[in-house]
């Protein structure tokens, strides 16, 4: 079935370190691809998303690009701050063949120290 | 407006026993997700509502797991002979359309099976 791999973390940085966090997937047809994040004890926020390959993401310095030859959603951002500091959630839904549920990888923890 | 809510937030329940756990999506959204999210793990698919029928029920872990949607929009998770391995913090999510491929989460109900 449809899945997602992310990079194990924590990841911890210094403020205005560059942020990468690999996500690959594997899926029967032609997902929709997400970032969600997790703020200390908040919900789940969509963060960014692509529907199609080569589409770019953005939201909050944030990007990532859909890249159906590698199948992977790379999560970047230049310049961290303190406040990014969340668990961040590759997923992906494919209506299609999955209907609407999104599938998530396990996560990825990011601390970014001052 | 409001967002997805979720009650009660915190749920600790003896091994054995009946629990419900309620969503209250946002107006007007048709689309309603249940989701389960152990410690350290993405968030895992339930079920998922469209109206009042449930669309696909293929995450439901179990026959003691059931949901309802009676009027198309509160849905309530029920859990019967509840076990340890069934705590975890379970999430709801709605959607404006099936077809429309944002959810909002709710914060969550933390299910703790002593």
């Amino acid at each position: 079935g449809d899945s997602v791999t992310q990079m194990e973390g924590p990841v911890t940085l210094s403020e205005e370190a560059f942020l990468t966090i690999n996500c690959t997937y594997t899926a029967t047809g032609y997902p929709s691809l997400f970032w969600y994040v997790q703020y200390p004890g908040e919900g789940l926020q969509l963060l960014l998303k692509a529907t199609k390959a080569d589409d770019k993401g953005s939201n909050k310095g944030f990007e990532a690009t859909y890249r159906k030859e590698t199948t992977s959603f790379h999560l970047e951002k230049g310049s961290v701050q303190v406040s990014d500091s969340a668990v961040y959630f590759c997923a992906l839904s494919d209506w299609d063949n999955q209907g609407g549920k999104l599938i998530f990888g396990q996560g990825t923890e990011l601390s970014v120290k001052p | 407006g409001a967002g997805v809510s979720q009650t009660p937030s915190n749920k600790v329940t003896e091994k054995g026993k009946y629990v419900e756990l309620r969503c209250d999506p946002i107006s007007g959204h048709t689309a309603l997700y249940w989701y389960r999210q152990s410690l350290g793990q993405g968030p895992e698919f339930l079920i998922y509502f469209q109206g009042t029928g449930a669309a696909d029920d293929s995450g439901l872990p179990n026959d003691r797991f059931f949901a309802v949607r009676p009027e198309g929009s509160v849905s309530t998770l029920k859990i019967q002979r509840t076990e340890r391995g069934d705590s975890a913090v379970y999430l709801c999510a709605s959607s404006p359309t099936q077809a429309y491929n944002e959810q909002f989460f709710g914060p969550g109900t933390r299910l703790t099976v002593l």
